[in-house]
């Protein structure tokens, strides 16, 4: 059974940093791309970050670009988001999801999702 | 900056069929653009039912499926069941940005 469980979530002053970590089990996790989606409280989703299987390839949203870092060890089956100078408008449960490697090693086909983790950015 | 354009809210009887579609402000919806749709229910994380326009995963029920549609994406619910009833967002992918619509909450009336 594929799981994907997030932590790492919690209250940050603005300015602060935060490191998200998502634990993988039930699939081999060295040979899918990953991503975080985020999700204001009573909003929409946001595309965060995603990166291919082996770590070469990443994307970021505008929004976080330069701010935030993806990572993963797939030594570990764990995938990571390094969050920096962190706002306001970053507060919101994250989610970290496969693909199903539709397009590859870029990401085009999320499928599983974990039940996210609540970040909250606040003084 | 891109917009993604979903119907906000759609209300369907159970047993009928309806279509919620995804428009782009840059233009006609085509298959480049790999449209995907979630579903999502109060307090869970999104559950995903159609990649690359009109694939289903395979936990997907057989009532839904994927279009495009008058140069939108579409998802179709035909034969809605109670617990059809959620918030439905699809997902396309740009050349240089992956952008979520602002979703369609459906009421199964």
């Amino acid at each position: 059974e594929v799981q994907l469980v997030e932590s790492g979530g919690g209250l940050v002053q603005p300015g602060g940093s935060l490191r998200l970590s998502c634990a993988a089990s039930g699939f081999s996790f060295s040979s899918y791309a990953m991503l975080w989606v985020r999700q204001t409280p009573g909003k929409g989703l946001e595309y965060v970050s995603a990166i291919s299987s082996n770590g070469g390839s990443t994307y970021y949203a505008n929004s976080v670009k330069g701010r935030f870092t993806i990572s993963r060890d797939n030594s570990k089956n764990t995938l990571y988001l390094q969050m920096g100078s962190l706002r306001a408008e970053d507060m919101a449960v994250y989610y970290c999801a496969r693909d199903l490697g539709y397009c590859g090693s870029i990401s085009c086909s999320p499928d599983y999702w974990g039940q996210g983790t609540l970040v909250t950015v606040s003084s | 900056q891109t917009v993604v354009t979903q119907e906000p809210s759609l209300t369907v009887s159970p047993g009928g069929t309806v279509t919620l579609t995804c428009a782009s402000s840059t233009g006609a919806v085509t298959s480049g653009y790999y449209p995907n749709w979630f579903q999502q229910k109060p307090g869970q994380a999104p559950r995903a039912l159609i990649y690359s326009t009109s694939n289903k995963h395979s936990w997907t029920p057989a009532r839904f499926s994927g279009s495009l549609l008058g140069g939108k994406a579409a998802l179709t619910l035909s034969g809605v069941q109670p617990e059809d009833e959620a918030e439905y967002y699809c997902l396309l992918f740009y050349g240089g940005a992956r952008v979520f619509g602002g979703g369609t909450k459906l009421t199964v009336l």
